[in-house]
């Protein structure tokens, strides 16, 4: 099951810096924080993920509370192509047993 | 390389038919997963596959699904007798176990059951 909590919506204005939060109160140590993406009905897409560091690569920024309970994905410049929904997902190493569950997620809506 | 692929694109069919859903997953990558998407219940993991073997069908809805991965480059889903409760988007996707954390999606297989 889902092991985090997203707001159901959050609106966001063209240019501006979309903070999509995301709780995981119950992460282990060994799970990693990912986030992904699903624009309208086409296939979730990778964005970014981490353990404890804040990760930045060319479509966002990841940034894990010190006590790792919660996060942010940071999209900079929030573009109309940007609104889809947005999943953040805990999950420890494969060979472990761990799976992806994707829960509700955000739905992200960029407004001109 | 071509990504993940799955076939049909969509299927519409009746109440009662077997329905087959393929998946090829990208070289090289030893875990296989199914997921099917609705409005009322989301993305939900169906069953999931590593070097062939399923590890762990704990999401499969009901004896009438059923998934095999005869070898690393072909997976199926297979729902018999097919339900209009069936209906939603089935997706496949795969993975490399070091931990880059991209999972492939395929682009999906819409099914309508009347």
């Amino acid at each position: 099951d889902a092991k985090t909590t997203q707001p159901p919506s959050m609106d966001c204005a063209e240019g501006r810096a979309a903070n999509l939060p995301c709780n995981h109160s119950t992460i282990s140590g060994n799970e990693y924080v990912y986030w992904y993406r699903q624009i309208h009905s086409q296939g979730p897409q990778y964005i970014i993920h981490g353990l404890k560091n804040n990760e930045t690569n060319e479509m966002a920024s990841l940034i894990i509370t010190e006590d790792r309970k919660s996060s942010t994905l940071i999209l900079p410049h929030a573009t109309l192509r940007d609104t889809a929904v947005y999943y953040c997902i805990v999950r420890g190493p494969l060979n472990t047993g761990n799976q992806f569950y994707f829960g509700t997620g955000t739905s992200l809506t960029v407004i001109p | 390389d071509a990504g993940v692929i799955q076939s049909p694109r969509h299927e519409v069919t009746e109440m009662g038919q077997e329905v087959t859903l393929r998946c090829k997953p990208i070289s090289g990558h030893d875990y296989l997963f199914w997921y099917r998407q609705t409005m009322m219940r989301g993305l939900e993991l169906l069953i999931y596959f590593n070097n062939n073997v399923p590890i762990d069908d704990s999401g499969m809805p009901e004896d009438r699904f059923s998934a095999k991965m005869p070898n690393a480059s072909f997976s199926t889903l297979k729902i018999q007798p097919s339900e209009p409760r069936d209906s939603a988007v089935y997706f496949c996707a795969s993975i490399t176990p070091d931990n880059t954390g991209e999972l492939f999606f395929g682009e999906g297989s819409r099914l309508t059951v009347l």
